[in-house]
């Protein structure tokens, strides 16, 4: 099937805006992870669903960040009041089941001016 | 809490010949997992090989195989016959076994395959 896809592939937005980033995982997958990975950096966790609920979200930076997984399935990473900080590639990825093999989306590109 | 250490930023390799990168860690967890991913400019990461720690034997995929020296916390990638295509940012990563299954990346290691 299909892999993880994730919308948009690149995002541009003005300091102070909020911004929502949207993953699709690989159909039956229970599990889902988002990670940031600023640039010359690797990937650094940010939280980790299974199923609905946020197994661990000891990576979100600060409380302007929050995602969600209402149906189990799509996954909204949110930005509030953000900051030139936050620009980063974000990354999804699924697994069937917790601590299976973690497939990637390929990113969205976060720039904020 | 766990580390990754990638200690050479840039490698080169002519096409066809062999290629070592290097990865160590820090952990004071008996059961864990290693990995290596491949990022080509595209953004998406690609498993290359997965190694469990409690197996001792090496992992091998095709032109990929791991040197992994448990007590030495030591997980170098061997990269045979090198490809055109093998150019890429390759990243250690290491996940504990059980519930908290967060992976811990390296800093990257920019390979270029040269023809």
């Amino acid at each position: 099937g299909a892999g993880v896809s994730q919308t948009p592939s690149n995002k541009v937005t003005e300091k102070g805006k909020y911004v929502e980033l949207r993953c699709d995982p690989i159909s039956g997958h229970t599990a889902l992870y988002w990670y940031r990975q600023s640039l010359g950096q690797g990937p650094e966790f940010l939280i980790y669903f299974q199923g609905t609920g946020a197994a661990d979200d000891s990576g979100l930076p600060n409380d302007r960040f929050f995602a969600v997984r209402p149906e189990g399935s799509v996954s909204t990473l949110k930005i509030q009041r953000t900051e030139r900080g936050d620009s980063a590639v974000y990354l999804c990825a699924s697994s069937r089941t917790t601590g299976g093999e973690q497939y990637f989306g390929p990113g969205t590109r976060l720039t904020v001016t | 809490a766990q580390t990754v250490t990638q200690s050479q930023p840039e490698m080169s390799v002519q096409e066809a010949e062999t290629v070592t990168l290097s990865c160590t860690y820090d952990t004071s967890e008996n059961n864990y997992y290693l990995f290596w991913y491949k990022q080509p400019p595209s953004r998406q990461m690609i498993l290359v090989i997965r190694q469990e720690a409690y197996k001792q034997q090496n992992a091998t995929e095709n032109r990929f195989s791991v040197n992994f020296q448990k007590a030495a916390k030591s997980f170098s990638l061997k990269i045979s016959d090198s490809q055109l295509g093998d150019t890429a940012m390759y990243f250690c990563a290491f996940m504990k076994h059980g519930n908290n299954n967060d992976m811990r990346f390296g800093a990257g290691t920019r390979l270029t395959v040269k023809p």
